[in-house]
């Protein structure tokens, strides 16, 4: 079955802590991307990748960090930089970051408590 | 800035009616892709249908298909024959080589669809 796996789905986190959200991807694509949800509001882009060793900031980076070392897998940090964590976290991935459609996983939900 | 303005936050209908929802969006370029996306109450976002800017057909898969109004800067969805597994969050989005072609996102249209 091809796709794109987050995990976990829901998170906890107390302040002051850094957190690591997973994302996998086996759909053989070179361009994968986190997204940050918030009740009423669309999409915000937080950082995506082109390419493994390469990533880029998207609209809303700080107080997060990402890599990708292998092309299925873009992790993604939440430190304890990012004054308002709690929202549900999606990750996409495409062919490549062009017009070809984006792709999600089913989505991390995280509470700061 | 390039923008998405989705304008109905919530709708209801009756199962099998037709409901059209409605997307306007800002962009000066003439040559960019149009999505619709659902997000049914499982969260996992679902691509309902895609539209390139510079075909006049408009796209159409099964029951849903869109109104692409490239003047007018208007993409609305319409769903027919609507079923409840329809109930979903309904998000408009497009992308231009000018965004660095990343999505813009709308705010989303909360469709119910009664029994």
């Amino acid at each position: 079955d091809g796709g794109i796996t987050q995990s976990p789905k829901y998170l906890f986190r107390k302040e002051g802590q850094n957190v690591t959200l997973s994302c996998e991807q086996n759909l053989n694509h070179d361009a994968m991307y986190w997204y940050r949800q918030d009740p009423g509001q669309g999409l915000r882009l937080i950082y995506y990748s082109q390419i493994v060793n390469d990533f880029q900031k998207g609209d809303i980076a700080e107080g997060y960090s990402v890599s990708r070392e292998k092309k299925e897998s873009f992790p993604l940090t939440v430190t304890s930089a990012q004054k308002n964590p709690t929202a549900f976290y999606l990750c996409a991935s495409s062919i490549a970051v062009s017009t070809d459609t984006q792709y999600f996983g089913p989505g991390t939900r995280l509470t700061v408590l | 800035a390039q923008t998405v303005t989705q304008s109905q936050p919530e709708m209801s209908v009756q199962e099998a009616e037709t409901v059209t929802l409605s997307c306007t969006y800002d962009t000066s370029e003439s040559n960019y892709y149009l999505f619709w996306y659902k997000q049914p109450p499982s969260r996992q976002m679902i691509l309902v249908i895609r539209q390139e800017a510079y075909k006049q057909q408009n796209a159409t898969e099964n029951r849903f298909s869109v109104n692409f109004q490239k003047a007018a800067k208007s993409f609305s969805l319409k769903i027919s024959d609507s079923q409840l597994g329809d109930t979903a969050m309904y998000f408009c989005a497009f992308m231009t080589m000018d965004s660095n072609y990343q999505l813009i996102w709308g705010a989303g249209t909360k469709l119910i669809i009664k029994p």
